[in-house]
């Protein structure tokens, strides 16, 4: 059973470009988050994707934009790079239990993204 | 979203028990207490979780303190292997999905 997936594995980018990150979900899963991890930080939620739609947003300027497909996998789109962009994507998966999410289900992280932003 | 606190950095030696500690004394009544870690160079996973009562699973247990106000997870044989970033982290009941993430502890193991 192959757990989430995610590339590429490393990207190089300059700034003011634009760019795609891609997620598979974990066997069965139909619920996608996205995480931003910069070096020596915990990760920080960008958004979650439930039945092709955004259900929850973290706090992510509108350069950050996401879609999920009807196999579940999902998208992540950052335009106009900044430098600060610079970090690791982590890719979550999960079973959605409850209407509006459950408080109790269980992430599946993918090794994530790593972007550079030169 | 209610803040939970750890040490930055924690010292085992291989073979022994482990107590990670977290506070979290702005807990609410029906917030979760769930705990992931992160090794070297991969993604967070998870590692148990609970509300009230003590939990056990074949990673870890989670002791949380009759106030709630704060919780330890005990690793009972350290393995190198557990060396990591742990997370605790607090899930409101009607606010699934997202997970916030502190700074987390930092676990050395020496053989």
């Amino acid at each position: 059973d192959a757990g989430v997936t995610q590339s590429p594995t490393h990207l190089i980018k300059t700034r003011g470009q634009q760019v795609t990150l891609r997620c598979s979900p974990k066997s069965g899963h139909d619920t996608v988050s996205w995480y931003q991890q910069a070096l020596g930080q915990g990760p920080q939620f960008i958004f979650q994707y439930y039945e092709e739609e955004e259900r929850q947003r973290g706090n992510f300027p509108d350069r950050f934009s996401g879609h999920q497909f009807p196999n579940y996998s999902s998208e992540l789109n950052v335009n106009a790079l900044l430098l600060g962009d610079s970090a690791l994507y982590l890719c979550a998966s999960s079973l959605e239990v409850l209407a509006g999410g459950s408080s109790t289900d269980t992430q599946y992280f993918g090794p994530g993204t790593r972007l550079t932003v030169l | 979203d209610a803040k939970t606190t750890q040490p930055n950095s924690m010292e085992s030696n291989e073979e022994e028990p482990v107590h990670l500690p977290c506070n979290h004394s702005t807990i609410s009544g029906t917030d979760y207490i769930h705990w992931y870690r992160q090794l070297p160079s991969q993604g967070p996973e998870y590692v148990i979780h609970g509300l009230t009562s003590n939990v056990n699973n074949r990673m870890a247990s989670l002791a949380i303190a009759e106030d709630r106000k704060s919780s330890t997870l005990i690793l009972h044989r350290a393995t190198l292997r557990d060396a990591a970033v742990y997370y605790c982290i607090l899930r409101p009941y009607n606010q699934g999905g997202k997970l916030i993430f502190g700074q987390g502890t930092e676990l050395s193991v020496k053989p």
